[in-house]
């Protein structure tokens, strides 16, 4: 079993539409949560990052994290065509310098 | 701020030869840096960690001695495949942990990849 599980998709919604991307992971020792974007071809954008339970938002982006259910979400409002990206979770342990467990990013297409 | 630059940005190479991947840090000194590899459509795979002046942490099942890391400063962190093979091709992509404010931990900026092709 994997300690990250994201479902790749491929995921296509129209504009406008509310994106709800999720991870559960296994490991209780994960702390850290973190979602990252990449367009394709290049390397992964910081989106958002938060260690405790709740909501944390950021304009459009609602990260959520649930660890009694070991379940994160991220949703993504009035999304645009230049959201259309693939989605990466990665979570670590409350450790400086620990590597980071990725889930395998959803594919995310916004059409106009 | 966090900006992490890779250079090349894309190499082609003959089989045999040797490629080296700069990494730089931009804008902050970073004690730890991670080289990754990633194939198409799939996730980013850890290939080592690298800590300024020690040796790199190489993960299972990949060769340190044909993936030569050199952390020599807290700013630049190099990759060298040596003797590539077309199997070796993909795109190798650098992360630079930072310690970010208010947080219990810190986090990796990543660097916008290198796409190797070995013919």
């Amino acid at each position: 079993q994997k300690e990250v599980e994201q479902d790749p998709g491929p995921l296509s919604v129209p504009e406008g539409a509310i994106v709800s991307l999720n991870c559960t992971y296994s490991n209780s020792a994960f702390q850290y949560f973190m979602w990252y974007r990449q367009y394709s071809r290049k390397g992964p954008e910081l989106l958002m990052y938060t260690y405790s339970s709740g909501n944390k938002e950021d304009g459009r982006f609602t990260a959520q994290v649930d660890k009694s259910s070991k379940y994160i979400s991220l949703f993504i409002r009035d999304s645009q065509p230049s959201d259309s990206a693939t989605y990466l979770c990665a979570m670590s342990p409350q450790t400086s310098g620990s590597r980071l467990t990725f889930g395998e990013g959803t594919q995310l297409t916004v059409n106009p | 701020g966090a900006v992490v630059s890779q250079h090349p940005s894309w190499v082609i190479c003959k089989s045999g030869t040797s490629v080296k991947i700069e990494c730089r840090s931009l804008d902050f000194q970073a004690t730890t840096m991670f080289w990754y590899r990633q194939f198409p459509k799939q996730s980013l795979m850890l290939m080592a960690t690298s800590n300024e002046g020690s040796k790199a942490t190489y993960e299972q099942g990949v060769e340190k001695d044909k993936f030569l890391i050199n952390h020599a400063s807290l700013t630049l962190s190099t990759l060298t495949v040596t003797s590539a093979h077309p199997e070796d091709s993909s795109f190798y992509i650098c992360s630079a942990s930072l310690d970010l404010a208010g947080g219990p931990g810190d986090t990796q900026y990543f660097g916008p990849g290198t796409r190797l092709t070995v013919l």
